[in-house]
């Protein structure tokens, strides 16, 4: 089955200590992004790669960083210089960049205290 | 700024009942997406369209570019239609990344 992976779909740390969220699609598509949701708001983009091996910043990346070493990955990393880092995260795909539908993963709620 | 605004932000509605779910956004877009959260966190899209109306199953979703609005209709509402409904809008920019509303909450009560 095509699809994106999130892992873990829960994860706790404590504060102070940097943490890698897993995004895997087996749907060969190019672009790939990383948003952050909080309740009551619209999810926000953190980063956004539109091919391997290149990524930019999106809205709210400071506490972020990410890499994209391979097509079919793109791991986020939260790290102790994120403020508020509890959240729910998603990553999404598609084709490529421009107007093309994307395609979600499960999402990973992330709880630092 | 660009923002996308939906109302209601909460909606209960008895089974059987007609739903409409609207999203304004403030400039000219691309295309607008609709998403929905399922309690468990997961989002599937259920539509992207730049003009018109699409139809899926018993969803409706519209668009009108002039007014910058678009609308999500659920006709013969079930309890297993309960879930957030995003809309989102592309604005364009060759990153094809999203802004999105804030929600509706979407209860259908048996």
């Amino acid at each position: 089955d095509g699809g994106i992976t999130q892992s873990p779909k829960y994860l706790f740390r404590k504060e102070g200590q940097n943490v890698t969220l897993s995004c895997e699609q087996n749907l060969n598509h190019d672009a790939m992004y990383w948003y952050r949701q909080d309740p009551g708001q619209g999810l926000r983009l953190i980063y956004y790669s539109q091919i391997v091996n290149d990524f930019q910043k999106g809205d709210i990346a400071e506490g972020y960083s990410v890499s994209r070493e391979k097509k079919e990955s793109f791991p986020l990393t939260v790290t102790s210089a994120q403020k508020n880092p509890t959240a729910f995260y998603l990553c999404a795909s598609s084709v490529s960049d421009g107007t093309y539908e994307q395609y979600f993963g499960p999402g990973t709620r992330l709880t630092v205290t | 700024k660009n923002e996308v605004e939906q109302s209601p932000q909460n909606l209960t509605a008895q089974e059987g009942e007609f739903i409409t779910i609207n999203c304004s956004y403030s400039v000219g877009i691309s295309a607008l997406h609709w998403l929905q959260q399922h309690p468990g966190g997961g989002i599937v899209s259920l539509f992207m369209l730049s003009s018109g109306k699409k139809k899926h199953g018993r969803l409706i979703a519209t668009i009108n570019i002039q007014e910058k609005h678009s609308s999500l209709h659920i006709t013969a509402s079930h309890p297993r239609d309960s879930a957030v409904y995003i809309c989102a809008v592309d604005y364009g920019g060759s990153q094809g990344n999203l802004i999105f509303g804030k929600g509706t909450k979407l209860s259908v009560k048996p």
